[in-house]
């Protein structure tokens, strides 16, 4: 089992640059949502999603872009990237039931220099 | 806004041990909570997740308790080893509040032989 997938890994980018993080579950969860982690803060709601279609905003959205076009993927996209950007990101999936809570994928470690 | 805290932030026990982590949360209206764990570097992985109508769940040496009345969930852990080094997390999704889940900052916990 996949569970939920996220690429890149790692990733080094410059003030300014744009990028994409990848996350792709096939659990066929309707909801899907992005977090980052920074150290004493714990992970904060970025976007989350309730179905293909259909986007909100969490705690922290500002700086970031986000669609559902398909059950499976929930991209992250940053728009311009800032040193403030430099975190952790975690996609994490579960099914609109409930039952069996939330699978985190394993992580983005993104610097912007 | 919700809070989440977690007591203490940090442990150090030796190997044995029975310990019990604390997780405390401000909002009554509570879905699902979650514990998680994570080890340096990595993601997070489910152990026990409690629904709004249980009070507990086990999973081998692993007993989490929920009390929605004072805000309080317990994890228990039973004789520990030092495999179970990690930091553990608490989350709760707020009832009405689908794809969101609120985190503490975690409890660092290191088992020493």
């Amino acid at each position: 089992n996949a569970g939920v997938t996220q690429t890149p890994k790692f990733q080094v980018l410059k003030t300014g640059q744009s990028m994409t993080l990848q996350c792709a579950q096939d659990m066929n969860h309707e909801y899907m949502s992005w977090y980052r982690q920074d150290p004493g803060m714990g992970l904060r709601l970025i976007h989350y999603s309730v179905g293909a279609g259909i986007t909100d905003q969490g705690e922290v959205p500002n700086g970031y872009n986000v669609s559902r076009s398909t059950t499976e993927d929930f991209p992250l996209r940053l728009l311009s990237a800032a040193p403030s950007q430099t975190s952790v990101y975690f996609c994490a999936s579960s099914s609109s039931a409930g039952g069996d809570g939330y699978t985190f994928g394993s992580g983005t470690r993104l610097t912007v220099v | 806004k919700q809070e989440v805290t977690q007591i203490p932030a940090a442990l150090s026990v030796p190997e044995g041990e029975n310990l019990v982590l604390n997780c405390s949360f401000t909002d009554s209206a509570i879905y699902n909570l979650q514990w998680f764990r994570q080890d340096p570097g990595k993601g997070l992985t489910s152990l026990l997740l409690i629904q709004s109508s249980q009070r507990e769940q086990t999973s081998g040496r692993l007993n989490a308790s929920l009390d929605k009345s004072s805000g309080r969930s317990t994890l228990y852990i039973a004789a520990s080893q030092p495999g179970d080094s990690a930091t553990y997390l608490c989350a709760y999704e707020p009832t009405g509040t689908a794809s969101k889940l609120t985190f503490g900052t975690g409890t660092r916990l290191q088992v020493t032989l």
